[in-house]
């Protein structure tokens, strides 16, 4: 079974800076994608960014980035020029891609991001 | 379309009472969604529909809970004999089903309290 681990329960940034949040995941298969979704304190799951496994190249959305090392499992989001408005616990989750596959997400347990004036 | 509605936003209700909650999805999006969120953990996967037919039901949906999504559009998921435990944020999320990733557009989540 696939597992997503956030090993970060908590973070904090000041503003304009960069923070990097760490996923590892483990799984046997070979197509998938990962996602990193943020919530804001009461509000809903926005989708940040997203990775085909089958892609070399890192997905970048702005000032959002991913390191994505398929070897080692490893799917961390970094942050660039941190605003007031990314204070949000950021959740990363994994799909599959199999035939058949109901595209369900397997989802870490979070990490809180408090971005500081 | 305004993206994925969920209502009501906030319940209240006494152990034992039944609750409903709907979804009413992206309109062209044919898969959906419900995942349940308690407090400090990530969502847990409770079932999905494509179009109209329920397609697997996790193990977290006991007999006390039931899903539906009649002609394939809106959704609601009901609660019989609520016990405290359920107590949770209830999301509904769509999709569209593509070859490539296809994201999931979540609603804003109803929040249960079962008292």
């Amino acid at each position: 079974a696939q597992t997503v681990t956030q090993s970060q329960p908590e973070m904090s940034v000041q503003e304009a800076e960069t923070v990097t949040l760490s996923c590892t995941y483990d799984t046997s298969e070979n197509n998938y994608y990962l996602f990193w979704y943020k919530q804001p304190p009461s509000r809903q799951m926005i989708l940040v960014i997203r990775q085909e496994a089958y892609k070399q190249q890192n997905a970048t959305e702005n000032r959002f980035s991913v390191n994505f090392q398929k070897a080692a499992k490893s799917f961390s989001l970094k942050i660039s020029d941190s605003q007031l408005g990314d204070t949000a616990m950021y959740f990363c989750a994994f799909g599959s891609l199999g035939a058949g596959n109901n595209r369900k997400l397997i989802w870490g347990l979070g990490t809180s991001l408090a971005v500081n004036p | 379309d305004t993206g994925v509605s969920q209502n009501p936003r906030h319940k209240i209700t006494k152990r034992g009472q039944n609750v409903t909650f709907r979804c009413d999805p992206i309109s062209e999006h044919n898969r959906l969604y419900w995942y349940r969120q308690t407090l400090g953990q990530g969502p847990e996967f409770l079932t999905y529909f494509q179009n109209e037919a329920q397609l697997e039901k996790s193990r977290l949906l006991s007999d006390r809970f039931s899903a539906e999504r009649p002609k394939g559009s809106f959704s609601t998921l009901e609660i019989q004999r609520t016990e405290q435990g359920d107590s949770a944020m209830y999301l509904c999320a769509s999709s569209l089903v593509r070859d490539s990733t296809d994201g999931y557009t979540f609603g804003s989540g109803t929040r249960l309290t079962v008292v």
